[in-house]
Protein backbone atom coordinates (compact mmCIF):
# COMPACT_ATOMS: atom_id res chain seq x y z
CA UNK A 1 0.00 0.00 0.00
CA UNK A 2 1.27 3.30 -1.04
CA UNK A 3 1.20 6.30 1.20
CA UNK A 4 0.78 9.82 0.07
CA UNK A 5 3.17 11.39 -2.52
CA UNK A 6 3.66 14.71 -3.34
CA UNK A 7 5.21 16.90 -6.20
CA UNK A 8 7.34 18.90 -6.36
CA UNK A 9 8.76 18.70 -3.14
CA UNK A 10 10.62 22.40 -3.38
CA UNK A 11 9.40 25.32 -5.80
CA UNK A 12 10.55 28.44 -6.54
CA UNK A 13 8.26 31.17 -8.09
CA UNK A 14 7.99 35.14 -8.76
CA UNK A 15 5.19 37.08 -7.40
CA UNK A 16 2.29 37.04 -9.90
CA UNK A 17 3.28 33.66 -11.08
CA UNK A 18 0.77 30.72 -11.40
CA UNK A 19 1.68 27.48 -9.47
CA UNK A 20 0.35 23.73 -10.03
CA UNK A 21 0.99 21.72 -6.73
CA UNK A 22 -0.14 17.97 -7.32
CA UNK A 23 -1.02 15.19 -4.83
CA UNK A 24 -1.11 11.12 -5.16
CA UNK A 25 -3.55 9.90 -2.38
CA UNK A 26 -3.42 6.60 -0.23
CA UNK A 27 -4.45 3.53 -1.68
CA UNK A 28 -8.67 3.22 -1.82
CA UNK A 29 -9.33 6.82 -0.33
CA UNK A 30 -11.30 8.82 -2.17
CA UNK A 31 -11.09 11.88 0.26
CA UNK A 32 -8.19 14.57 -0.18
CA UNK A 33 -7.79 18.20 1.89
CA UNK A 34 -5.28 20.59 1.27
CA UNK A 35 -3.37 22.28 4.45
CA UNK A 36 -1.03 25.68 4.14
CA UNK A 37 1.53 25.61 7.02
CA UNK A 38 3.40 28.63 7.51
CA UNK A 39 6.81 28.66 9.39
CA UNK A 40 6.37 28.31 13.23
CA UNK A 41 2.14 27.76 12.52
CA UNK A 42 0.03 24.29 12.50
CA UNK A 43 -1.30 23.53 9.64
CA UNK A 44 -4.36 26.04 7.88
CA UNK A 45 -7.13 24.47 6.36
CA UNK A 46 -7.60 25.15 2.42
CA UNK A 47 -10.38 22.71 0.84
CA UNK A 48 -11.30 19.56 0.97
CA UNK A 49 -12.62 17.22 -2.23
CA UNK A 50 -14.44 13.93 -1.70
CA UNK A 51 -15.58 11.89 -5.04
CA UNK A 52 -14.32 14.88 -7.81
CA UNK A 53 -16.25 17.76 -5.89
CA UNK A 54 -15.64 20.25 -3.43
CA UNK A 55 -16.57 19.51 0.12
CA UNK A 56 -15.57 22.30 2.07
CA UNK A 57 -13.04 25.31 2.08
CA UNK A 58 -11.30 27.34 4.76
CA UNK A 59 -10.98 30.99 5.17
CA UNK A 60 -8.62 31.21 1.10
CA UNK A 61 -9.22 33.39 -1.18
CA UNK A 62 -10.43 32.38 -4.99
CA UNK A 63 -7.55 32.49 -6.24
CA UNK A 64 -6.62 29.01 -4.45
CA UNK A 65 -8.49 26.13 -6.98
CA UNK A 66 -8.22 22.56 -6.56
CA UNK A 67 -9.40 19.18 -8.70
CA UNK A 68 -9.97 16.07 -7.65
CA UNK A 69 -9.36 12.97 -10.47
CA UNK A 70 -11.55 10.43 -11.22
CA UNK A 71 -8.23 8.24 -9.61
CA UNK A 72 -8.55 10.36 -6.54
CA UNK A 73 -5.39 12.33 -7.18
CA UNK A 74 -5.95 15.68 -6.64
CA UNK A 75 -3.98 19.22 -7.91
CA UNK A 76 -3.89 22.56 -5.79
CA UNK A 77 -3.25 25.53 -8.18
CA UNK A 78 -2.99 29.51 -6.83
CA UNK A 79 -2.92 31.95 -9.46
CA UNK A 80 -1.61 35.66 -8.71
CA UNK A 81 0.84 34.68 -6.43
CA UNK A 82 1.91 36.83 -3.67
CA UNK A 83 4.92 36.78 -1.02
CA UNK A 84 2.51 35.53 1.86
CA UNK A 85 2.20 32.73 -0.23
CA UNK A 86 5.44 30.99 1.09
CA UNK A 87 5.07 27.96 3.43
CA UNK A 88 4.68 24.28 3.37
CA UNK A 89 1.74 22.39 1.33
CA UNK A 90 0.33 19.74 2.88
CA UNK A 91 -2.21 17.01 1.68
CA UNK A 92 -3.72 14.61 3.41
CA UNK A 93 -5.87 11.67 2.00
CA UNK A 94 -8.31 9.60 3.99
CA UNK A 95 -11.21 7.18 3.27
CA UNK A 96 -15.34 7.55 2.94
CA UNK A 97 -15.83 7.25 7.24
CA UNK A 98 -17.83 4.26 8.01
CA UNK A 99 -18.82 5.78 11.21
CA UNK A 100 -18.03 8.98 13.05
CA UNK A 101 -14.78 9.71 14.17
CA UNK A 102 -12.84 7.21 11.99
CA UNK A 103 -12.05 10.33 9.60
CA UNK A 104 -8.21 9.63 10.19
CA UNK A 105 -6.26 12.07 7.49
CA UNK A 106 -2.48 10.44 6.01
CA UNK A 107 -0.02 13.27 4.95
CA UNK A 108 2.36 13.30 2.74
CA UNK A 109 5.61 15.40 3.24
CA UNK A 110 4.45 18.62 1.21
CA UNK A 111 5.72 20.92 -1.27
CA UNK A 112 7.75 23.75 0.13
CA UNK A 113 7.00 26.88 -2.03
CA UNK A 114 9.17 29.60 -2.05
CA UNK A 115 7.67 33.07 -3.71
CA UNK A 116 10.50 35.67 -4.79
CA UNK B 1 -14.93 24.97 16.01
CA UNK B 2 -13.12 24.26 19.51
CA UNK B 3 -9.97 26.42 20.66
CA UNK B 4 -7.20 24.57 22.23
CA UNK B 5 -4.51 25.46 24.20
CA UNK B 6 -1.41 23.72 24.65
CA UNK B 7 2.29 24.37 26.26
CA UNK B 8 4.46 25.74 23.57
CA UNK B 9 7.35 23.27 24.40
CA UNK B 10 8.37 20.62 26.72
CA UNK B 11 11.11 18.33 27.28
CA UNK B 12 11.78 14.67 28.40
CA UNK B 13 14.47 12.72 29.40
CA UNK B 14 15.20 9.64 27.09
CA UNK B 15 13.36 6.05 28.08
CA UNK B 16 11.09 8.26 30.79
CA UNK B 17 7.39 8.78 30.24
CA UNK B 18 5.64 12.21 29.00
CA UNK B 19 2.43 13.45 29.47
CA UNK B 20 1.13 16.17 26.58
CA UNK B 21 -1.79 18.11 28.14
CA UNK B 22 -4.07 20.03 26.17
CA UNK B 23 -7.11 22.27 27.39
CA UNK B 24 -10.04 22.04 25.22
CA UNK B 25 -12.71 23.75 27.28
CA UNK B 26 -15.27 24.47 24.17
CA UNK B 27 -15.86 21.18 23.13
CA UNK B 28 -18.60 19.65 21.64
CA UNK B 29 -20.65 17.25 22.66
CA UNK B 30 -19.52 14.67 19.90
CA UNK B 31 -16.07 16.64 19.08
CA UNK B 32 -13.58 13.10 18.95
CA UNK B 33 -10.73 14.63 19.99
CA UNK B 34 -7.10 13.27 17.86
CA UNK B 35 -3.55 14.00 18.14
CA UNK B 36 -1.15 13.97 15.72
CA UNK B 37 2.45 15.20 15.29
CA UNK B 38 4.57 16.31 13.06
CA UNK B 39 8.66 14.85 12.74
CA UNK B 40 10.62 17.54 11.20
CA UNK B 41 10.37 18.12 7.58
CA UNK B 42 7.55 15.68 7.49
CA UNK B 43 3.81 15.85 7.18
CA UNK B 44 1.79 15.26 10.15
CA UNK B 45 1.17 11.76 11.48
CA UNK B 46 -2.00 9.93 13.48
CA UNK B 47 -1.20 9.52 16.75
CA UNK B 48 -4.45 8.23 18.27
CA UNK B 49 -7.79 9.72 18.91
CA UNK B 50 -10.79 8.90 21.20
CA UNK B 51 -14.22 10.43 22.62
CA UNK B 52 -14.84 9.66 26.31
CA UNK B 53 -12.74 6.38 27.48
CA UNK B 54 -9.06 6.82 27.76
CA UNK B 55 -7.62 5.08 24.40
CA UNK B 56 -4.12 2.93 23.85
CA UNK B 57 -2.38 2.12 20.64
CA UNK B 58 1.13 1.06 20.31
CA UNK B 59 1.97 4.55 20.01
CA UNK B 60 1.01 6.55 23.14
CA UNK B 61 -1.95 6.19 24.95
CA UNK B 62 -5.13 8.95 25.39
CA UNK B 63 -6.51 9.91 28.71
CA UNK B 64 -9.28 11.93 28.45
CA UNK B 65 -11.27 14.18 31.38
CA UNK B 66 -14.40 12.87 32.67
CA UNK B 67 -15.74 16.72 31.96
CA UNK B 68 -13.92 16.37 28.17
CA UNK B 69 -12.40 19.91 28.91
CA UNK B 70 -8.65 18.33 28.62
CA UNK B 71 -7.00 15.58 27.29
CA UNK B 72 -3.21 14.01 27.98
CA UNK B 73 -1.91 11.95 25.85
CA UNK B 74 1.00 10.05 27.20
CA UNK B 75 3.59 8.78 25.63
CA UNK B 76 5.18 5.89 27.88
CA UNK B 77 8.76 5.26 27.27
CA UNK B 78 10.02 8.57 25.22
CA UNK B 79 12.55 8.15 22.43
CA UNK B 80 15.01 10.41 20.43
CA UNK B 81 12.40 9.84 17.37
CA UNK B 82 9.19 11.11 19.36
CA UNK B 83 10.94 14.70 19.53
CA UNK B 84 8.10 16.08 17.41
CA UNK B 85 5.08 19.04 17.54
CA UNK B 86 2.07 17.36 18.94
CA UNK B 87 -1.19 18.91 17.93
CA UNK B 88 -4.32 17.96 19.93
CA UNK B 89 -7.56 18.52 17.55
CA UNK B 90 -10.73 18.67 18.73
CA UNK B 91 -12.41 16.71 15.52
CA UNK B 92 -16.29 17.18 14.02
CA UNK B 93 -17.53 13.46 13.65
CA UNK B 94 -19.39 14.71 10.26
CA UNK B 95 -19.37 17.66 8.01
CA UNK B 96 -16.20 18.70 6.31
CA UNK B 97 -14.16 16.87 8.63
CA UNK B 98 -11.39 19.70 8.53
CA UNK B 99 -9.08 19.68 10.43
CA UNK B 100 -8.26 23.02 12.46
CA UNK B 101 -4.73 22.36 14.06
CA UNK B 102 -3.25 25.02 16.56
CA UNK B 103 0.58 26.13 17.08
CA UNK B 104 0.66 22.97 19.12
CA UNK B 105 3.64 21.37 22.01
CA UNK B 106 7.35 21.08 20.69
CA UNK B 107 8.40 18.26 22.14
CA UNK B 108 12.20 18.04 22.78
CA UNK B 109 13.86 14.56 24.20
CA UNK B 110 17.24 14.76 25.57
CA UNK B 111 19.41 11.61 25.84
Amino acid sequence: ETGVTQSPTHLIKTRGQQVTLRCSSQSGHNTVSWYQQALGQGPQFIFQYYREEENGRGNFPPRFSGLQFPNYSSELNVNALELDDSALYLCASSLDPVGPGLNIQYFGAGTRLSVL
Amino acid sequence: DAKTTQPNSMESNEEEPVHLPCNHSTISGTDYIHWYRQLPSQGPEYVIHGLTSNVNNRMASLAIAEDRKSSTLILHRATLRDAAVYYCIPHKASGTYKYIFGTGTRLKVLA
